[in-house]
């Protein structure tokens, strides 16, 4: 399978604990997306790559998340100090774009659930 | 402010028949739209898109109709199957940043 991977696909952590999460791309993908969906809402934007360049934060992305994404392939995903409004499905995307150029088609994976309790 | 909205929550129709799903939008910057198709506990598949230059897009048994003056656009599914029931998202791209989600029409199809 040469889809957008993701692990772990389930992840439950008490309150206050980190929680990392890891995404390999579609391999010749350059640009690298992290989502977040909750129940009755769609995607919400997080971050993207371009490469290892983090080029664009939401402001969804309090400064208890860090994304990285050292080598311009795989990506992670880190949530420090949980809170219970963090559970949701995580989900990550990759696409072949260009800066200025539309036409990007993102491509997601199967998406990381996480409960906080 | 949503940019991006999707008025009906949901949608049910007889198999065979046609499943129209609408997607409204606010900016006039976006410049290429998509359809995304979701089960639960899955990631979003993609479906079907359309590039501002053009008003309509054909795959198959979907098609996706777009009006930028009035800034909409449909999803149309003939004929709708059973296995066609999931969410359904409409995305927009503004020049090659990251895609913006209304969210999401539920689809039922009933055999």
């Amino acid at each position: 399978d040469t889809g957008v991977s993701q692990d772990p696909r389930h992840k439950i952590t008490k309150r206050g604990q980190n929680v990392t999460f890891r995404c390999d791309p579609i391999s010749e993908h350059n640009r690298l997306y992290w989502y977040r969906q909750t129940l009755g809402q769609g995607p919400e934007f997080l971050t993207y790559f371009q490469n290892e360049a983090q080029l664009e934060k939401s402001r969804l992305l309090s400064d208890r998340f860090s994304a990285e994404r050292p080598k311009g392939s795989f990506s992670t995903l880190e949530i420090q100090r949980t809170e219970q409004g963090d559970s949701a499905m995580y989900l990550c995307a990759s696409s072949l774009g260009h800066q200025g150029r539309s036409g990007n088609t993102i491509y997601f994976g199967e998406g990381s659930w996480l409960t906080v309790v | 402010d949503q940019q991006v909205k999707q008025n009906s929550p949901s949608l049910s129709v007889q198999e065979g028949r046609i499943s129209i799903l609408n997607c409204d939008y606010t900016n006039s910057m976006f410049d290429y739209f998509l359809w995304y198709k979701k089960y639960p506990a899955e990631g979003p598949t993609f479906l079907i898109s359309i590039s501002s230059i053009k008003d309509k897009n054909e795959d198959g048994r979907f098609t996706v109709f777009l009006n930028k003056s009035a800034k909409h656009l449909s999803l149309h599914i003939v004929p709708s199957q059973p296995g066609d029931s999931a969410v359904y998202f409409c995305a927009a791209d503004q020049a090659g940043t990251a895609l913006i989600f209304g969210k999401g029409t539920t689809l039922s199809v009933s055999s």
